[in-house]
């Protein structure tokens, strides 16, 4: 166990409909990064947020927003879903910008009907 | 773009065998490689970063190398058991102004009794 917690585990929406996906990171870790993991795939970087404030952003759309709230933990927001949302989405936590080792919850799986 | 590759094939082996994984780069070495094991429905947990200065790092089974100019690291579990089945993912170190590990697809190892 990571100490970093997902919510919800399992989701299912429809196309055109907006999510949100929650995360808090284990104690003491003020970095989080959000990933999405396509069926086959590795992980892809979506966006990282370090001290409330967005720091780097992956090849996904502004559709795809964020949050990190003063006690470290996350939002993930999607808006205007597609079918090809569809993915387990990971929330990992660090010690700082810079720490090298991620620590992921185990995901929310989001299903685009 | 930097890649990473790891063998899309499954990796079937016998109980007690050393199990020797892939994971190959493109461009310039990063300054680290990490892998990750990750269980069906879960969230990759770290195991081993082996830097670019380094050949190669132990951790009880686990062995991992760095060869710089195959631009290649490769990943050993020894005496490997069935719980050790899973899929192993290789993610390469966050690149100059990238906040963000660029992972492979991962290999899955089976590991038969």
């Amino acid at each position: 166990e990571t100490g970093v917690t997902q919510s919800p585990t399992h989701l299912i929406k429809t196309r055109g409909q907006q999510v949100t996906l929650r995360c808090s990171s284990q104690s003491g870790h003020n970095t989080v990064s959000w990933y999405q993991q396509a069926l086959g795939q590795g992980p892809q970087f979506i966006f990282q947020y370090y001290r409330e404030e967005e720091n780097g952003r992956g090849n996904f759309p502004p559709r795809f927003s964020g949050l990190q709230f003063p006690n470290y933990s996350s939002e993930l927001n999607v808006n205007a879903l597609e079918l090809d949302d569809s993915a387990l989405y990971l929330c990992a936590s660090s010690l700082g910008r810079t720490d090298e080792k991620l620590f992921f919850g185990s995901g929310t799986q989001l299903s685009v009907l | 773009s930097q890649k990473i590759e790891q063998n899309s094939e499954a990796l079937n082996i016998q109980e007690g065998k050393t199990a020797t994984l892939t994971c190959n780069y493109t461009n310039y070495s990063p300054a680290y490689l990490q892998w990750y094991r990750q269980d069906p429905g879960r969230g990759p947990v770290f195991l081993l970063l082996i830097r670019e200065n380094e050949k190669e790092k132990r951790k009880e089974r686990l062995k991992v190398t760095f060869d710089t100019t195959l631009k290649q690291s490769l990943f050993h579990i020894t005496a490997s058991q069935p719980a050790d089945s899973a899929t192993y993912l290789c993610a390469r170190g966050k690149d100059t102004g990238r906040r963000a590990l660029t992972f492979g697809s991962g290999t899955r190892l089976q590991v038969q009794p």
